[in-house]
């Protein structure tokens, strides 16, 4: 039973598509982050929301706009696709908001190609 | 600005033998710092973590060493199995507060039967 699910996990589409990554965790958890990982192998953070709520927006452009319908998931759409935007996608959730609340769950990551 | 450091972007080790990946930040408010396994198409998963009140942490084969005033800590793996061939991540951020988990490049473990 997975905890932190992504769908899709692969996803090849053409510049300037809209497309959209799902995330759900089914671990009762609070917090929940996308991650990217580009071409140069960082881990970076994007968006946290806490209980629906945005925390963390690290200066992501406009085009992608994270939704959280509820506390079990956090779905990231992106619009106006660039060849930029390539990247494995990570879904994670954790307990709280604060690192003393447990480590991060991650999901097993979306393979996102725009050609 | 790469708060995180992983400097070996692989090691080979051989089974049996001890791993040693390093990790460096800069960031003096980070007091928290964790080790991530990542395994081919899988997502991240938590391995140790050590707080900057301890210099040493040990789980089994793992042990992370901290050492604040180089800013440095490093992951040992006594003894290396072939199954702990993996990238490892190196993450850090303050103990508490909103500030996310910073992570480095990572390091490709790759332990030789």
């Amino acid at each position: 039973d997975t905890a932190v699910s992504q769908t899709p996990k692969y996803l090849v589409t053409q510049m300037g598509n809209d497309k959209s990554i799902k995330c759900e965790q089914n671990l009762g958890h609070d917090t929940m982050y996308w991650y990217k990982q580009d071409s140069k192998k960082f881990l970076k953070i994007m968006f946290s929301y806490n209980n629906k709520e945005l925390i963390i927006n690290e200066t992501v452009p406009n085009r992608f706009s994270p939704k959280s319908p509820d506390k079990a998931h956090l779905n990231l759409h992106i619009n106006s696709l660039e060849l930029g935007d390539s990247a494995v996608y990570f879904c994670a959730s954790r307990e709280g908001l604060h690192p003393n609340t447990g480590e991060l769950f991650f999901g097993e990551g979306s393979r996102l190609t725009v050609l | 600005d790469q708060q995180v450091k992983q400097n070996s972007p692989s090691l080979s080790v051989q089974e049996g033998r001890i791993s040693i990946l390093n990790c460096d930040y800069t960031n003096s408010m980070f007091d928290y710092f964790l080790w991530y396994k990542k395994y081919p198409a899988e997502g991240p998963t938590f391995l140790i973590s050590i707080s900057s009140i301890k210099d040493k942490n040990e789980d089994g084969r793992f042990t992370v060493f901290l050492n604040k005033s180089a800013k440095h800590l490093s992951l040992h793996i006594v003894p290396s199995q072939p199954g702990d061939s993996a990238v490892y991540f190196c993450a850090a951020s303050p103990y508490s507060g909103n500030t996310p988990l910073v992570f480095g490049k990572g390091t490709r473990l790759s332990v030789i039967a």
